[in-house]
């Protein structure tokens, strides 16, 4: 079965630009998405088609997909954005997630 | 604006059933594809189940096939999950949640429900 492999962790200073990688056998191919999800809520979609962003989510989320990897972008880190965040694909009819990655703004 | 509220959770022993309703508003539900998601206590996402607008297509995890059927009732605007056979690793909050894509699946969620939280235990 396809899997979605993403870091544990990550920290950011604020202000500074954070990555969140996600790891997948030819993801390039497909498109990938991202949500973030903070203690106690439903997720957010805030990345989705690799690079495009829903209304309401402020321009500092972006993303990429080539080759093997997506990657989300959060440039301008805040407080705020102290969260976890999870990728996501569609591989053989079936919806992948990454296994998540925490964010820590320090 | 879209609402989606999941009902049914609660405890049961395991080897029993439970069946979960996702009521939705908002959206024309029967042009949207959706699906079931599940989170454990501490854990990542997972997806459960998905189908589509006119609920001819269902697709499930392999976690769960055979286990769990996935159905929609597009006169009521209501997702279903009817879960058996349940086993402790069931224990998890369960999702709904809708594609955001009218017509073709995408199997991007752009709204989820609050949750209802399904407890496997004797």
């Amino acid at each position: 079965s396809y899997e979605l492999t993403q870091p544990p962790s990550v920290s950011v200073s604020p202000g500074q630009t954070a990555s969140i990688t996600c790891s997948g056998d030819k993801l390039g191919d497909k498109y990938a998405c991202w949500y973030q999800q903070k203690p106690g809520q439903s997720p957010v979609l805030v990345i989705y088609q690799d690079s495009k962003r829903p209304s309401g989510i402020p321009e500092r989320f972006s993303g990429s997909n080539s080759g093997n990897t997506a990657t989300l972008t959060i440039r301008g880190t805040q407080a705020m954005d102290e969260a976890d965040y999870y990728c996501q694909a569609w591989d053989s009819n079936t919806v992948v997630f990454g296994g998540g990655t925490k964010l820590t703004v320090l | 604006e879209v609402q989606l509220v999941e009902s049914g959770g609660g405890l049961v022993q395991p080897g029993g059933s439970l069946r979960l309703s996702c009521a939705a508003s908002g959206f024309t539900f029967s042009s949207y594809a959706m699906s079931w998601v599940r989170q454990a206590p501490g854990k990542g996402l997972e997806w459960v189940s998905g189908i589509s607008g006119s609920g001819g297509s269902t697709y499930y995890a392999d976690s769960v096939k055979g286990r769990f059927t996935i159905s929609r009732d597009n006169s009521k605007n209501t997702l279903y999950l009817q879960m058996s056979s349940l086993r402790a690793e069931d224990t998890a909050v369960y999702y709904c949640a809708k594609d955001d894509s009218g017509g073709l699946s995408s199997w991007n969620f752009d709204y989820w429900g609050q949750g209802t939280l399904v407890t496997v235990s004797s």
